[in-house]
C-alpha cells in the first residue's frame, strides 16, 4: 500500500515565525502535491511537483513556498506564518505510471494554528 | 474557469438506507476524468470510484456507483446499504486532461445514523 505521511499532525505558531510542513512517500511517486483544506472551500491546490527540484504554482501559492530536493520528499514553507494560514494542510502524491487519471494518495494532514 | 459545485453541505441518512449526492462541473473539455473522495473523520483522504469521460459506462465498486450525465454535466455518486463506516466528508473532484490539477468542490458531509 502506497504511504504517505506527514511530519505533524498538529502544529502552533505565532505569527511572523518561519514552518516547516514535510511530507513523504514511500511508492516511488513522480507527482506531489499540497493542499490547504478550509471548511467551506474544499481543497485549494498550493504547489505541486512532477520531479525533483520541479515546482509549479497552483491556486493560492501567495506566502508559500516548497522544496523538493529528493524524490520522496516534498516540503512547504511558510516563510513568516500569518493568521489567515490557520488550516488544515494536505500532502498527495501519484504516479504517471499509473495512466491517465491516476489516484492521489493522500497523507492524514497538517492542523496548522498560527497564533 | 473550470468549476466543481456540490450543493449539499451535509446529508444524514439511516443505516441501511440508499443516498445519492450530486456534483456538477463545468468545463468545455471534452476528455476529462471525474472522482469521488472520502474523507472520514480524522482519518486520511481516500479515493472512492473514478470516471473517464470518454466511457459512457457507469462506474461501480461494490456498493458505490456513479450517474455520470456528460451533456447535462452531472456526477452523482449513490452509496446502496449505507454503513456507520460511510460517515465522513465526501469530495467531488474533476481532472481535465490538458492538466494534472484537480478541482475540487466544497464537500458533502454525510452522517449515517444507527
Amino acid at each position: 500500500d502506497v504511504k504517505v505521511t506527514q511530519s505533524s499532525r498538529y502544529l502552533v505558531k505565532r505569527t511572523g515565525e518561519k514552518v516547516f510542513l514535510e511530507c513523504v512517500q514511500d511508492m516511488d511517486h513522480e507527482n506531489m502535491f499540497w493542499y490547504r483544506q478550509d471548511p467551506g472551500l474544499g481543497l485549494r491546490l498550493i504547489y505541486f511537483s512532477y520531479d525533483v527540484k520541479m515546482k509549479e504554482k497552483g491556486d493560492i501559492p501567495e506566502g508559500y513556498s516548497v522544496s523538493r530536493e529528493k524524490k520522496e520528499r516534498f516540503s512547504l514553507i511558510l516563510e513568516s506564518a500569518s493568521t489567515n494560514q490557520t488550516s488544515m494542510y494536505l500532502c498527495a502524491s501519484s504516479s504517471f505510471r499509473q495512466g491517465a487519471g491516476e489516484t492521489q494518495y493522500f497523507g492524514p494532514g497538517t492542523r496548522l494554528l498560527v497564533l | 474557469a473550470q468549476t466543481v459545485t456540490q450543493s449539499q453541505p451535509e446529508m444524514s441518512v439511516q443505516e441501511a438506507e440508499t443516498v445519492t449526492l450530486s456534483c456538477t462541473y463545468d468545463t468545455s473539455e471534452n476528455n476529462y476524468y471525474l472522482f469521488w473522495y472520502k474523507q472520514p473523520p480524522s482519518r486520511q483522504m481516500i479515493l472512492v470510484i473514478r470516471q473517464e469521460a470518454y466511457k459512457q459506462q457507469n462506474a461501480t465498486e461494490n456498493r458505490f456507483s456513479v450517474n455520470f450525465q456528460k451533456a447535462a454535466k452531472s456526477f452523482s455518486l449513490k452509496i446502496s446499504d449505507s454503513q456507520l463506516g460511510d460517515t465522513a466528508m465526501y469530495f467531488c473532484a474533476f481532472r481535465p486532461d490538458s492538466n494534472y490539477q484537480l478541482i475540487w468542490g466544497a464537500g458533502t458531509k454525510l452522517i449515517i445514523k444507527p
